[in-house]
């Protein structure tokens, strides 16, 4: 695609409850990562995907986190029993690959978790 | 580890002045610095960057320079207008630390009229 495209734009789920966030990367990018950005806050790294190598997965905050990436192109992240802290926009974005290249962000999932 | 350190926070000008957000990093390693402006409610968008082998680099009312000695690089906006109003973020790539982007804390940049 042209962009960088994320789904759910929005999600509201109840604290305990598992949700499942979408990355769809630009076409040709190998490289994929997601972010965490609470309100008001900077970016949070949460894991990085390039190409077949082992997920950089150093940023995940807890074991009720986790990401996956299919055939080299989509993602998701899952996160399991959800608490409020749990809040904030995640964003997606990609890259052309290994090497200095800058980002390009999808326009984020807003999770709530009430 | 890896760090990357925004100054200021916060920063307020009037329309038409000049506004300087600075960046330092740790690893001397690093080799690209890109900067990123987010309005409100809004993705993060590349607005400039450079590598290491140059030391500015210009693009109409933006510029960003690099002082790899003191590992810290700067993002200048001229004639300042209300619709740079947003949070700038500055990164540095580190080879180091996984091949990915260490972003600052963020710059709310406010022109007022």
């Amino acid at each position: 695609g042209a962009g960088v495209s994320q789904s759910p734009s929005n999600k509201v789920t109840e604290k305990g409850k598992d949700v499942e966030l979408r990355c769809d990367p630009i076409s040709g990018h190998t490289a994929l990562y997601w972010y965490r950005q609470s309100l008001g806050q900077g970016l949070e790294f949460l894991i990085y995907f390039q190409g077949n190598s082992a997920p950089d997965k150093s940023g995940l905050p807890s074991d009720r986190f986790s990401a996956e990436r299919t055939g080299g192109s989509v993602s998701t992240l899952t996160i399991q029993r959800t608490q409020q802290e749990d809040s904030a926009v995640y964003l997606c974005a990609s890259s052309f690959g290994q090497g200095s290249y800058g980002y390009t962000f999808g326009s984020g999932t807003r999770l709530t978790v009430v | 580890g890896e760090n990357v350190e925004q100054h200021p926070s916060t920063l307020s000008v009037q329309e038409g002045d000049s506004a300087v957000i600075k960046c330092t990093y740790s690893d001397s390693a690093s080799n690209y610095f890109p900067w990123y402006k987010q309005e409100l409610g809004k993705r993060p968008q590349l607005i400039i960057d450079i590598r290491s082998n140059v030391g500015e680099k210009k693009d109409q009312r933006i510029a960003v320079t690099l002082n790899k000695t003191a590992k810290h690089f700067s993002l200048h906006i001229t004639e300042t207008q209300p619709e740079d109003s947003a949070v700038y973020f500055c990164a540095a790539f580190f080879t180091g630390g996984g091949n990915k982007l260490t972003f600052g804390t963020g710059t709310q940049l406010k022109v007022e009229l």
